[in-house]
């Protein structure tokens, strides 16, 4: 089944504390992008990746990290987490970039 | 900034009408539109894709891009209770220097009462 898998889906943790949201996809997309969810915000982009080793900024990178080593997976990384980073987190991936984007189940983080 | 606005809701209906969601961008070389719907608490899917002026119809959806006014449109017809949800537009300027960026609407929320 074509997806793509976000882990996790759930996490409360303290600020500060260092922590990776992964992502995966199995349908060799070439394109993975990032999106925080705000209550009358929609849906922000974060950072997003056009191919392997090629990452670049969306609207709200700040406080955020992300690598694509290989083409599957592309893990988003709060170094020091803090409670504005509350959100919920969606992961997404395409043929291209002016192709539909898939989206993960999504991954709601508190940050306490 | 590149913005994306659609029309404020909620937007409410009865069954069996027509619903109409709008949505203006504001960068004019913009390529690849797209609606998304999003069920509460549940990752936003596709409904529509449309690259050229005109309408494209898809069962009961119909898509309608207006590249010279800046707008794009979805049309639900026969509503159903089963199309209450909050309806994204997603705009892909598709060149340049922000080549991979996809700018979303804040949502309209579209409740249809039977």
């Amino acid at each position: 089944e074509a997806q793509v898998t976000q882990n996790p889906r759930y996490l409360i943790t303290v600020t500060g504390k260092k922590l990776t949201v992964t992502c995966s996809q199995n349908m060799n997309h070439e394109y993975m992008s990032w999106y925080r969810q705000d209550p009358g915000l929609g849906l922000r982009q974060i950072y997003y990746s056009m191919n392997v080793e090629a990452t670049d900024k969306g609207d709200v990178p700040e406080g955020y990290k992300v690598s694509r080593k290989e083409k599957r997976n592309f893990p988003l990384i709060l170094e020091s987490p803090s409670p504005n980073q509350t959100s919920l987190y969606f992961c997404a991936s395409s043929l291209g970039t002016d192709q539909p984007q898939h989206f993960g189940d999504g991954t709601r983080l508190s940050i306490l | 900034q590149k913005e994306v606005e659609q029309n404020s809701g909620p937007l409410s209906v009865p069954e069996g009408a027509i619903a109409s969601l709008n949505c203006t961008y504001s960068d004019r070389v913009s390529q690849s539109f797209f609606w998304y719907r999003q069920y509460s608490g549940k990752s936003p899917e596709l409904i529509m894709s449309i690259y050229s002026n005109g309408d494209k119809e898809d069962g009961r959806f119909t898509a309608q891009l207006n590249k010279a006014s800046q707008y794009v449109s979805l049309l639900i017809r026969d509503s159903q209770p089963s199309d209450s949800a909050t309806y994204l537009c997603a705009v892909n300027q598709g060149r340049g220097s922000t080549l991979g960026r996809l700018y979303f609407g804040r949502g309209t929320q579209l409740t249809v009462w039977p």
